[in-house]
């Protein structure tokens, strides 16, 4: 069974600081994908990593699919309180069409 | 807004009562997918769609859920006999081509049962 591990759970940070977030799996994945999700909204897409080593960046945002396509992580710079949200990671796997999402880290960027 | 579109927004039932749900995808893609999202969790796969053939099925989706995309392009959820345990977030996604492609989201079917 794919599992998608995602650390921390929860994390409560000031506006400005820098964090990462991480997404860890013993399995290998086709794609890995983040999202944001806001309460009462379904998930929105942030950005796809097909390629192992590949980084991504999206403003503020740098996105990273390990060597092995088996983990990833997201680095948000300056963190500001529109960042708040719970982020999602989702991986496809190498051979069918499922794609498994991990339980997420809530994120709360206080003023 | 050419998004993917869930309907309705919000349910509430009295627990033993059917209910349906329909999601509209965006429009050329083939692939559409619901899940299931409780507090504090990811969503959970439930099923998957390709065109109109239902192609695989969780063992989350006991014989009281039954979906249908019968001409490839809008798809139903029903839950017959509800019980306490669906309430949740229903969640429908569409997608182009195969697994690596990304999937788009709606806003979901928040369920509760009472």
């Amino acid at each position: 069974t794919q599992l998608l591990e995602q650390s921390p759970q929860f994390l409560s940070i000031q506006e400005g600081e820098n964090l990462t977030v991480y997404c860890n799996s013993s399995s290998v994945f086709s794609s890995l994908q983040w999202y944001r999700q806001e309460p009462g909204e379904g998930p929105v897409l942030l950005v796809t990593v097909v390629t192992g080593g590949e980084v991504k960046k999206l403003k503020r945002l740098t996105f990273q699919f390990g060597d092995a396509r088996k983990d990833s992580s997201l680095h948000i710079t300056a963190a500001q309180p529109g960042d708040t949200g719970l982020y999602l990671c989702a991986g496809a796997g190498t051979g069918g069409f499922k794609t498994i999402f991990g339980a997420g880290t809530r994120l709360f960027v206080k003023a | 807004d050419t998004g993917v579109s869930q309907n309705p927004r919000h349910k509430i039932t009295k627990r033993g009562q059917n209910v349906t749900f329909r999601c509209d995808p965006i429009s050329e893609h083939n692939r559409l997918y619901w899940y299931r999202q409780t507090l504090g969790q990811g969503p959970e796969f439930l099923t998957y769609f390709q065109n109109e053939a239902q192609l695989e099925k969780s063992r989350l989706l006991s014989d009281r859920f039954s979906a249908e995309r019968p001409k490839g392009s809008f798809s139903t959820l029903e839950i017959q006999r509800t019980e306490q345990g669906d309430s949740a977030m229903y969640l429908c996604a569409s997608s182009l081509g195969d697994s690596r492609q990304p999937q788009h989201f709606g806003d979901g079917t928040r369920l509760s049962i009472l």
